[in-house]
């Protein structure tokens, strides 16, 4: 079955810097690539949609500059939060689409603000 | 307001019962509902249903799809703890989004 990958798979960093995650779908092309944010004991919660070779579509209430989403090729999407607080701590999860339904997510990153 | 809700929140059963998930939902531009069961970290994925009546089944799990009374219910027999997870429901629409619900807690104990 596809795979989506991500790294790294833990981060820790101090409040005020910038992380970069990276979601790559290994053995498919994805056109669209989302990005989850999971809060304790909540749903998965949508923050954007990226899409290849475009800006990427951000869910309400989601700060587009504070989470640039980058997705230049058709295997490869980035996440960077920007100059990050503790409230970013969580754990963000990506997932590439396959048509024309079916979604395979990555394993997932937990984010440490310090 | 589009929404995705599942029931029951949590659940606790003895290895070997049956259980019964439950989703509900109102989605505008319904496309497809699918099912994850989610362990420790990423959902994985269980099944998808467009079609109402038809049930899709997988060893001891099963689910269907009633677009006309707008839900879904996932069916595990014979539990197992390895059965132990949250299941998510999600409904997807045109234009590429997902919503999924909170999640069922299942803890299967021996």
């Amino acid at each position: 079955g596809a795979v989506v990958s991500q790294h790294p798979s833990r981060v820790i960093c101090k409040s005020g810097t910038s992380v970069k995650i990276e979601c790559r779908s290994l053995d498919f092309q994805a056109t669209t690539m989302f990005w989850y944010r999971q809060f304790p004991k909540k749903s998965l919660m949508l923050m954007a949609t990226s899409n290849e070779g475009s800006k990427a579509t951000y869910e309400q209430g989601v700060e587009k500059d504070k989470f640039l989403i980058n997705h230049a090729s058709l295997t490869l999407s980035t996440l960077t939060v920007t100059s990050a607080h503790p409230e970013d701590s969580s754990f963000y999860i990506c997932s590439a689409r396959v048509p024309p339904y079916e979604q395979y997510f990555g394993p997932g990153t937990r984010l440490t603000v310090t | 307001e589009d929404k995705v809700v599942q029931s029951p929140l949590s659940l606790v059963v003895h290895e070997g019962d049956t259980v019964t998930l439950n989703c509900s939902y109102e989605v505008t531009n319904f496309r497809s509902l699918l099912w994850y069961k989610q362990e420790k970290k990423a959902p994985t994925f269980l099944f998808m249903l467009t079609s109402s009546g038809i049930e899709k089944k997988s060893g001891r799990l099963s689910s269907i799809l009633d677009k006309k009374e707008l839900f879904s219910i996932l069916n595990i027999t014979a539990t197992q703890t390895g059965d132990s997870a949250i299941y998510l429901c999600a409904v997807a629409r045109t234009g590429n989004q997902f919503y999924f619900g909170t999640g069922t807690s299942l803890t299967v104990i021996p």
